[in-house]
């Protein structure tokens, strides 16, 4: 079955500092989703990413999809401590089946 | 903000008894799902519903559990007989469409088993 492999899974990250989580699939997906779970909360839609090579912004977030719609990245420049949390790629092939991948837990060193 | 409300917060139960965990999604959605996540790690997809179906399920999802939406806004998720290892939390989400949209989780319910 499709597998999503998410990479690091924990982030320490001196504030200020950038860092990027990357997301991988085994199948191509039709678009990959990111949320972001807060500690001891639910997952939170972030964003969605459709077509090949795609590149969205949200303020200090940049998400990519690669050009295949297999694999994808995070980046979080000049990290704050309001970016602490797990941060989970999912990918969809259909409309019925969101797979997460493991989450990269970032940490915060003020 | 429309909410997908999940109750209860928390369930302790034990095992071998049955639970129903409640999820109310936004009253336009279409699509429903069930999700659980066992301590500190990956949210794993149990079943989607859709036009009043199963339309997927995971392995995970076995004859222990089944989902019902009897009155066109709950949204159940019933495990017959409890194991140790069901302890996890278990998140509703629902969507307004399939394709484009993200999903909309609730708070979820802490599920222990003793």
């Amino acid at each position: 079955g499709q597998q999503v492999m998410q990479i690091p899974q924990y982030q320490h990250v001196q504030e200020g500092e950038d860092f990027t989580t990357y997301c991988n699939s085994s199948t191509t997906l039709s678009n990959i989703q990111w949320y972001k779970q807060r500690p001891g909360g639910h997952p939170v839609f972030l964003i969605q990413l459709v077509k090949s090579g795609e590149v969205k912004k949200q303020k200090r977030l940049t998400f990519q999809f690669g050009e295949a719609k297999k694999n994808s990245s995070l980046h979080i420049t000049a990290t704050q401590t309001t970016d602490v949390g797990t941060y989970f790629c999912a990918g969809k092939t259909n409309d019925y089946k969101l797979s997460f991948g493991a989450g990269t837990t970032v940490t915060v060193r003020a | 903000e429309p909410e997908v409300t999940q109750t209860p917060s928390h369930q302790v139960t034990q095992m071998g008894q049955e639970v129903i965990l409640r999820c109310v999604p936004i009253s336009n959605h279409l699509y429903f799902y069930w999700y659980r996540q066992i301590l500190g790690q990956k949210v794993e997809f149990l079943v989607s519903f859709y036009n009043n179906e199963i339309s997927e399920k995971s392995e995970i999802f076995d004859d222990q559990f089944s989902v019902e939406r009897p009155d066109g806004s709950n949204f159940t998720l019933k495990i017959r007989s409890t194991k140790l290892e069901d302890s996890a939390m278990y998140f509703c989400a629902s969507i307004f469409r399939g394709q484009n949209y993200g999903y909309t989780f609730g708070s979820g319910t802490r599920l222990t088993v003793v």
